[in-house]
């Protein structure tokens, strides 16, 4: 079945460092790809996403482009704030539920960012 | 607006209470999402309704019964919970339909303690 990976965490960072957080799929087909932020306490926010390969998702600083060739959707910043500590989710969208596309998740990346 | 709301933000239960979560959503979404999140995991989906009727059931246990009254609200009703059912409840929503509408939006979640 179609699944996604992400590197452990937590991933630990000096504020104004530059920030990778790798994340891979295997999935049949072409999912659309998502990555989710989750702020301590809170529900998952959208960050970024593609839906087709090549495309590049971004967002308050953040990218990812939709690497078919290497089933790869890294999360990349070039400066990260103490803001931006919190959960990162990869995931992608199942198609195989009709019109509702189940989220299939990664177990997430903990990110702390250091003043 | 791509706001998804909750009530409560906070419930505390014993195993014999009967209680209810509910979620609303005003953006015209007609699918709908009930996960299950334990700490420093993914969420795990429980339910889908598209449409006002359910489409996934994630075999969840029948002392979770989710409700779908109209194509804005969706609520949980809960009955005879275990202590390991205590976690965060994310209800979601999006668009249906197609492949570029899939993309879920989150609420901030119940905090569920079941004692």
């Amino acid at each position: 079945g179609d699944s996604v990976t992400q590197m452990e965490g937590p991933v630990t960072l000096s504020e104004e460092a530059f920030l990778t957080i790798n994340c891979t799929y295997t999935a049949t087909g072409y999912p659309s790809l998502f990555w989710y932020v989750q702020y301590p306490g809170e529900g998952l926010q959208l960050l970024l996403k593609a839906t087709k390969a090549d495309d590049k998702g971004s967002n308050k600083g953040f990218e990812a482009t939709y690497r078919k060739e290497t089933t790869s959707f890294h999360l990349e910043k070039g400066s990260v704030q103490v803001s931006d500590s919190a959960v990162y989710f990869c995931a992608l969208s199942d198609h195989g539920s009709g019109n509702t596309g189940k989220l299939i998740f990664g177990q997430g990346t903990t990110l702390q960012v250091k003043p | 607006d791509t706001e998804v709301t909750q009530t409560p933000k906070h419930l505390v239960m014993g195993m014999t209470n009967k209680k209810s979560l509910k979620c609303e959503q005003h953006m015209g979404h007609r699918a709908m999402y009930w996960y299950k999140q334990k700490a420093k995991k993914p969420p795990e989906l429980m339910f889908v309704y598209s449409y006002e009727k359910l489409s996934i059931n994630e075999s969840v246990p029948s002392r979770f019964s989710p409700e779908c009254p109209n194509s804005s609200l969706l609520n949980l009703h809960l009955h005879a919970l275990q202590p390991e059912d205590s976690a965060l409840y994310l209800c979601a929503s999006s668009q249906a339909g197609s492949r570029y509408q899939e993309t879920q939006y989150f609420g901030p979640g119940t905090r569920l303690l079941v004692l």
